[in-house]
């Protein structure tokens, strides 16, 4: 156990509709990250959050957002959802310094028929 | 641009053999390297990470790297595979400068015959 909580595990939507993803990050780190993993695009980073602020953007489509609360927990909003947005999506957590070691949650996997 | 390559999509090998991944990457300075590892509908587990100093690093579950800055070559290594080493085995590339995006390979699978 990671410490690193995500929910839900599963998720099935439709096109067009929009979801929302829950990180927990372990107690006392700073940082989250967000992960898509899919067969075709592997593991892809799309954004971070340090105490609540957007820190680095990787590969996050403009349907996508994100946001880190004051509790700084972590949620990915993704909208107008496509096919191709089914994919497992990770969280991880990070602390204050960028040589921490990243703990990665057990993902949500998001299936959009 | 940055990138990560792990030339092997698969590799096979019997308990008890030694494990040899290959991960090279594209990078200006000396990143942060890691090697992570995914067992079936689990996430990502950090195996090691080398940031500098010893080239030769230790981790988890008896694995190790090399860094080899003259190859750009960060493959991680095992003396003697076990069944539950099947996983499959990620490596990442940090940037050391400016915003710290992670870059992964595309992973490595690793079935071990009994």
């Amino acid at each position: 156990d990671s410490g690193v909580t995500q929910t839900p595990k599963h998720l099935i939507t439709a096109t067009g509709q929009r979801v929302t993803l829950r990180c927990s990050p372990r107690s006392g780190d700073l940082s989250v990250y967000w992960y898509q993993q899919s067969l075709d695009q592997g593991l892809q980073f799309l954004i971070q959050y340090y105490n609540g602020e957007e820190r680095a953007k990787g590969n996050i489509l403009e349907r996508f957002s994100a946001q880190q609360f004051p509790d700084l927990h972590s949620e990915l909003n993704l909208s107008s959802l496509e096919l191709g947005d089914s994919a497992l999506y990770f969280c991880a957590s990070q602390g204050a310094l960028s040589t921490d070691t990243q703990y990665f949650g057990p993902g949500t996997r998001l299936t959009v028929l | 641009a940055q990138s990560v390559t792990q030339p092997d999509i698969h590799i096979t090998v019997s308990e008890g053999a030694s494990l040899e991944l290959r991960c090279n990457y594209s990078y200006g300075a000396t990143p942060y390297l890691f090697w992570y590892v995914q067992s079936p509908g689990q996430g990502l587990q950090l195996l090691l990470k080398y940031f500098s100093g010893d080239t030769l690093v230790q981790g988890i579950k008896g694995f190790e790297a090399e860094f080899k800055r003259s190859q750009s070559s960060f493959n991680l290594r095992k003396p003697s595979v076990h069944w539950s080493d099947a996983a499959e085995y990620f490596c990442a590339v940090v940037h050391t400068s400016g915003t710290y995006k992670y870059i992964f390979g595309t992973g490595t699978r690793l079935k071990v015959l009994a």
